[in-house]
Formats: structure tokens, C-alpha cells, sequence
């Protein structure tokens, strides 16, 4: 039962390295997000996609860049990091819109960049 | 615009109290489903429960409860004869499934429950 799995949990970069979070789900979703946590914010939605081969921004997209690789698979690309993307980065994954379905989340991946 | 507001930023309690957290929301769609989710010191994101706008029943699992009342657009969270465990951060959540919003959750900010031995 790995569900929404994130790679990595723990990274650090500095100040203009470029990386890619890697997001997969086995759940047979159509739709998959990216949110980020900073403190006393909640989550926001960075892209998200509502079925393979679509992508759309989200409330802060900025900084960002998205691949629906498949199905399963949905990575975040940061080009040229900044301190500000300092954050915790949550996959999550559903079945598609209009049922009552939740999003489930992965574990998420604690980024900081120097 | 959709939004949703956790006025309680911290609560902390002593093992045993009852609880609530209390969430308001903003929408003018008619078709929409709330959520709560709990994170706890580990960090993931646990769903708790969901509700679409249909459904005003309110609803027990053990000891949590939601009581769900549109006319003031809230969804609040009850936690009876809390316990040690039950300290995380719980977030309140929205979705609208129209146009671009389409799947979407809008979280609140969450609020941080402290529950002492």
C-alpha cells in the first residue's frame, strides 16, 4: 500500500541549483498536485494536473515547472532555487474531480535551500 | 473566490477536555465538499473526514464529531476526551469542482492542538 510515494524527504541546495522532486502515485488517479507548506500558511497549490498530458498553475506557481510524465508520475522542477522556496513540498494525488473522493497525500519533502 | 479561515491559530488543552476547532469557509458555489485533515509531529497529511454541501448531517467516529451548518458556513471539529496523540496540526479544506478550480483543495491555515498530560 505505498500510495503517494516523494523522493526525496530531505534535500539542500544553494542558492541557484536546480532540482527536481519526483512524485508517484499507484493508485490509478487521473489527477495529481503540488502544494507547499510554509508555517502559519496552510498549504498552496504551486500546478496541479487533472489528467495525464495536462498541467495547470495554481496560487503560486511562480519559481516552478511541472511534468505529467504518465500516469503515475509527476514531477516539480525549481530551475534556479531562491531561499524563498525554502518549504515543505506535498504530493497528493486523486481520483477525478466531481466525486467526494479526497486528495491523498505523500510524506512529503522538507527543501532548503542555502 | 473560494477561502477558508482557522481563527484559532494554537489551542492547548489537558488531557480529557473536550475540544473544538472551528472552521469557516467562503464560497458562492453550491456543490462543494469540505475536508479536515490532521498532521502530526511526524509531518505527513492524514484524512479525516469529508462532507459534501448536500449532506448536513452532522457525524460521530469515537471521539471526534463535525458538526456542519451551512447557515453560517462552518464546519467545526470536536474532539471529545482528547488525548496525548491527539496534538498535531489539523487543517480545515475546501473544494469546488468548476472551470479552473476544478479538483483543487483551498486549505485554512490550520491550527496547532496541544494536549498535555
Amino acid at each position: 500500500n505505498a500510495g503517494v510515494t516523494q523522493t526525496p524527504k530531505f534535500q539542500v541546495l544553494k542558492t541557484g541549483q536546480s532540482m527536481t522532486l519526483q512524485c508517484a502515485q499507484d493508485m490509478n488517479h487521473n489527477s495529481m498536485y503540488w502544494y507547499r507548506q510554509d508555517p502559519g500558511m496552510g498549504l498552496r497549490l504551486i500546478y496541479y494536473s487533472a489528467s495525464e498530458g495536462t498541467t495547470d498553475k495554481g496560487e503560486v506557481p511562480n519559481g516552478y515547472n511541472v511534468s505529467r510524465l504518465n500516469k503515475r508520475e509527476f514531477s516539480l522542477r525549481l530551475e534556479s532555487a531562491a531561499p524563498s522556496q525554502t518549504s515543505v513540498y506535498f504530493c497528493a494525488s486523486s481520483e477525478a474531480p466531481r466525486t467526494n473522493q479526497p486528495q491523498h497525500f505523500g510524506d512529503g519533502t522538507r527543501l532548503s535551500i542555502l | 473566490a473560494q477561502k477558508v479561515t482557522q481563527a484559532q491559530t494554537e489551542i492547548s488543552v489537558v488531557e480529557k477536555e473536550d475540544v473544538t476547532l472551528d472552521c469557516v469557509y467562503e464560497t458562492r458555489d453550491t456543490t462543494y465538499y469540505l475536508f479536515w485533515y490532521k498532521q502530526p509531529p511526524s509531518g505527513e497529511l492524514v484524512f479525516l473526514i469529508r462532507r459534501n454541501s448536500f449532506d448536513e448531517q452532522n457525524e460521530i467516529s469515537g471521539r471526534y464529531s463535525w458538526n456542519f451548518q451551512k447557515s453560517t458556513s462552518s464546519f467545526n471539529f470536536t474532539i471529545t476526551a482528547s488525548q496525548v496523540v491527539d496534538s498535531a496540526v489539523y487543517f480545515c479544506a475546501l473544494r469546488v469542482d468548476r472551470g479552473s478550480t476544478l479538483g483543487r483543495l483551498y486549505f485554512g491555515r490550520g491550527t496547532q492542538l496541544t494536549v498535555w498530560p
